[in-house]
């Protein structure tokens, strides 16, 4: 069974500009959630799909976005990056989140410069 | 809010030591309680998981035990080995549909 994907793996910005990450849950998985780690905050929730709609969100501000699509594939968007979205940006998909094993992906390494 | 404190790293041991990583939780109600393992440009791994007050989880040789009565649930390990050298991260997660709340995470270096 394959497991989460991420892409892309490693992304350079500089600020202002704008990105998209990929991810695609394990098959069968319609659960999606997106954290955020930094070094100084650790991991931080930033929201969950579930059945293409936003079940929970964390405390960032609306630059992040999120979106999920029929097949449970998700992406997240971030718009007018700053220095601090610098960050390892990981996905888990669960079964349907309702406290099932969420199963991580490799994460998409942003760096904004 | 939920939280979760774990001990400073980095922790530095050498083979075949005696690990324990501290775990304590602020939670309303009875969370679930995790460990994650995050090898060196992975994501995290579930490494054990109890749900419920003196459940104790087990993994790879790994332990931790739900006190409810201290609210911590501290990782230890018997020895270690130089492939445990990762970081480890305590998490909680209040209800059925709950995001995960995580402690800052526990870098381990285990040295032959």
């Amino acid at each position: 069974k394959a497991g989460v994907t991420q892409t892309p793996r490693y992304l350079i910005k500089t600020r202002g500009q704008q990105v998209t990450l990929s991810c695609s849950p394990i098959s069968g998985h319609r659960s999606v959630s997106w954290y955020q780690q930094t070094p100084g905050q650790g991991l931080q929730f930033l929201f969950e799909y579930f059945s293409e709609t936003q079940r929970n969100k964390g405390n960032f501000p609306g630059r992040f976005s999120g979106r999920q699509f029929s097949n449970s594939r998700s992406e997240m968007n971030v718009s007018t990056l700053e220095l601090g979205d610098s960050a390892l940006y990981l996905c888990a998909s669960s079964l349907d989140g309702r406290g099932n094993e969420q199963f991580f992906g490799p994460g998409t390494r942003l760096t904004v410069l | 809010g939920d939280s979760v404190t774990q001990m400073e790293g980095p922790v530095t041991l050498s083979e075949e030591a005696f690990l324990t990583i501290n775990c304590t939780y602020t939670a309303t109600g009875y969370p679930s309680l995790f460990w994650y393992v995050q090898y060196p440009g992975e994501g995290l791994q579930l490494l054990l998981k109890a749900t419920k007050a003196d459940d104790k989880g087990s993994n790879k040789g790994f332990e931790a035990t739900y006190r409810k009565e201290t609210t911590s649930f501290h990782l230890e390990k018997g020895s270690v080995q130089v492939s445990d050298s990762a970081v480890y991260f305590c998490a909680l997660q209040n209800s059925g549909n709950t995001p995960l709340v995580f402690g800052k995470g526990t870098r381990l270096s285990v040295i032959a």
